[in-house]
């Protein structure tokens, strides 16, 4: 069964550390997202890759965060320095073509104290 | 305003009840549509694609008015498992791949 698989699941840090969460999309797939989801403003889309481009991280705050895809089987997105604001359950997802399902991995749960 | 937006509810209805969720676009390009599941503490799931024609998956009915630029999710004979957040998508299909989410909708089914 195909899955999305992100790494950690949960990570507690404390401010000014840095953070790397890493993903492996579904084998095959070409557009790799990353959502950022808190209680007080739902999923936000940070960043997205089709065919490993970034595409748009608009969503994304410059200054800290970084997002990349080394290769098509990771993607990662790195907080530096990071920030109690940033406490949040980070999503990665993959899907192939446009307006195609995407499929969620379960999550990176990070705690920034 | 929000690209997608949602009655965040929550809605509690009883065992058996209809529900209906409605969700609002921004982008009259939007193509593409679809309702997820969110359980707590859980990454978001597929429930059913939205057609332009309107679609039915058992209980679940899903409908598109591009006139008014929203979809909505009915939901019959609920189940207690039923209860979940519900999740409205668009895709605006400008050319990217963006998916926006809306923030969700919380349902609880009670006995």
């Amino acid at each position: 069964d195909a899955r999305v698989t992100q790494t950690p699941r949960d990570k507690v840090t404390e401010m000014g550390q840095e953070v790397t969460m890493r993903c492996q999309p579904i084998l095959g797939h070409n557009t790799v997202f990353w959502y950022r989801q808190t209680m007080m403003q739902g999923l936000e889309l940070l960043a997205y890759f089709r065919n490993r481009a970034p595409l748009d991280d608009s969503g994304m705050p410059k200054d800290r965060f970084s997002a990349e895809m080394p290769d098509a089987t990771l993607a990662t997105l790195k907080i530096q320095p990071s920030e109690p604001r940033d406490s949040a359950v980070y999503f990665c997802a993959s899907g192939y073509g446009s307006g195609n399902t995407i499929y969620f991995g379960e999550g990176s749960w990070l705690t920034v104290v | 305003r929000k690209e997608v937006e949602q009655d965040p509810g929550p809605f509690n209805v009883p065992e058996g009840a209809t529900v209906a969720f409605n969700c609002t676009y921004s982008n009259s390009a939007s193509q593409s549509f679809f309702w997820y599941r969110q359980d707590c503490r859980k990454e978001p799931k597929l429930l059913m694609s939205v057609y332009s024609s309107g679609n039915e998956d058992g209980r679940f009915t899903a409908q598109l008015n591009r006139a008014s630029q929203y979809i909505s999710l009915l939901i019959r004979d609920s189940k207690l498992s039923d209860s979940a957040t519900y999740l409205c998508v668009v895709n605006p299909n400008t050319g990217g791949f963006k998916t926006i989410f809306g923030a969700g909708t919380r349902l609880f089914v009670k006995a």
